[in-house]
């Protein structure tokens, strides 16, 4: 089956533009994350969706980062008006629901976002 | 707030020898997870680790858990080449969500 797609793969931006990025889960994954991870770096967690249920959002780290999920699926991270410390790449997960059983988080390719 | 460190953050070793990977965490977890991430690529989940005493094994690499001590182990057993990769640990607050990442473990093998 289809793992965790990420599009794009790699994307170059001016500073003080927006970008957007896709995170197609594993179908039937009801728990999806949003990561972070800078050169050399551990992972910064941003966002979290479960269900239907309201996002936690407390790793966003400025209000010019949103993410939304549609439908329970699909996810979307927006960032407005880019720096060059958003430079890093960009990681989505799912998982089955509720962190029941112990499932892991199942991670995509990531996109690599550079601003320039 | 839930930290996770992990030592060392860099280990080269020769092939055959044996090695330990130490992830420290901070405050009360109920899940404690082992990644490998290979150069360019996206993490690839090891164990999952529920429980105290917990000890799971794969190969040359066996993880184990002790949550008194909060202190889980990935232990390198005859190392491979192939191993090469970048080792993290990740573990979840009891009652959160996130999964909070060590650093991780740049390992080489040389041969």
């Amino acid at each position: 089956g289809a793992g965790v797609s990420q599009s794009p793969s790699n994307k170059v931006t001016e500073k003080g533009k927006d970008v957007e990025l896709r995170c197609d889960p594993i179908s039937g994954h009801t728990a999806l994350y949003w990561y972070r991870q800078s050169l050399g770096q551990g992972l910064e967690f941003l966002i979290y969706f479960q269900g239907n249920s309201a996002p936690d959002k407390s790793g966003l780290p400025s209000d010019r980062f949103s993410a939304e999920r549609t439908g329970g699926s699909v996810s979307t991270l927006t960032i407005q008006r880019t720096q060059q410390e958003d430079s890093a790449v960009y990681l989505c997960a799912s998982s089955l629901a509720g962190w029941t059983g112990g499932s892991p988080l199942h991670f995509g390719n990531g996109t690599r976002l550079t601003v320039t | 707030e839930l930290k996770v460190e992990q030592n060392p953050l860099f280990l080269s070793m020769q092939e055959g020898k044996n090695y330990t990977i130490y992830c420290n965490y901070s405050t009360t977890s109920d899940r404690l997870y082992w990644y490998r991430q290979d150069p360019g690529k996206s993490l690839e989940s090891l164990f999952v680790l529920l429980s105290n005493g917990a000890v799971k094994q794969e190969g040359r690499l066996m993880a184990s858990l002790d949550t008194k001590a909060r202190l889980s182990t990935l232990h390198i057993t005859a190392a491979v080449h192939d191993l090469s990769a970048t080792y993290f640990c990740a573990a979840k607050g009891a009652g959160s969500y996130q999964l909070t990442f060590g650093k991780g473990t740049k390992l080489s093998v040389i041969p």
